[in-house]
């Protein structure tokens, strides 16, 4: 089941703030996050087991609440290489484990501007 | 040292046509996927091999064949082409699956 993100788009300036939302209708074992720039390949920022764990890498940072299903994925002080499009990635609980498969949400498109 | 490669970077050819894309990792890991991104940015899972073992396969035609001759390599075989094949196609890998994975820097695929 294809998670749902919002916004679809976001700009921001330099030095703002931005929350990614990501969520789903089915339990999850785990949340991915990965950042696309134009013409490139995606690259991974971040896992989130549940258990409502928090991820932090720089000025970026994510949570996970396993029990509302949802994860956020949090950009402070925008950089101007932070422009792209993030996807999340849900794997969805099978029998207290994984289903080994990593199911991508549309994206977020992030644009900051200077 | 590139860690997922894909050969060729870029393939364009008709409908009807039967083409492979090849992907070679060199980071020791276990798992290797082909996923598609449509011309949406919509990234779709395809296939996906464990120590040469097939573990996922979603609803793809019959007309894409994975082939993984070891676990350094994964090959994409698609036959009769379609225009709707058109998009570009990433192999990944990763130690275990779904673990941390990284992406090759991709194939764009156009059928004409």
């Amino acid at each position: 089941q294809q998670p749902v993100q919002s916004p679809q788009a976001v700009i921001l300036r330099e030095g703002e703030d931005a929350v990614i939302n990501c969520s789903s209708s089915k339990a999850l074992y785990s949340v991915h996050w990965y950042r696309q720039k134009h013409g490139e390949a995606p690259v991974f920022l971040m896992i989130l087991l549940k258990g409502g764990e928090q991820k932090g890498h720089d000025k970026i940072s994510a949570s996970f609440n396993e029990k509302k299903q949802q994860s956020s994925l949090y950009l402070t002080a925008s950089q101007l290489s932070y422009s792209g499009t993030y996807f999340c990635g849900t794997e969805e609980e099978n029998s207290g484990g994984s289903n080994y498969k990593l199911t991508f949400g549309k994206g977020t498109l992030l644009t900051v501007n200077p | 040292d590139t860690a997922v490669s894909q050969t060729p970077k870029y393939l364009v050819t008709q409908m009807g046509n039967d083409k492979s894309i090849k992907c070679e990792q060199n980071l020791g890991h276990d798992t290797m996927y082909w996923y598609k991104q449509d011309s949406k940015k919509f990234l779709k899972i395809m296939f996906s091999y464990n120590n040469k073992e097939l573990i996922i396969n979603e609803t793809v035609p019959n007309r894409f064949s994975p082939k993984s001759p070891d676990k350094a390599h994964l090959n994409l075989h698609i036959n009769s082409l379609e225009l709707g094949d058109s998009a570009v196609y990433f192999c990944a890998s990763s130690q275990l699956p779904t673990y941390e994975q990284y992406f090759g820097p991709g194939t764009r695929l156009t059928v004409t």
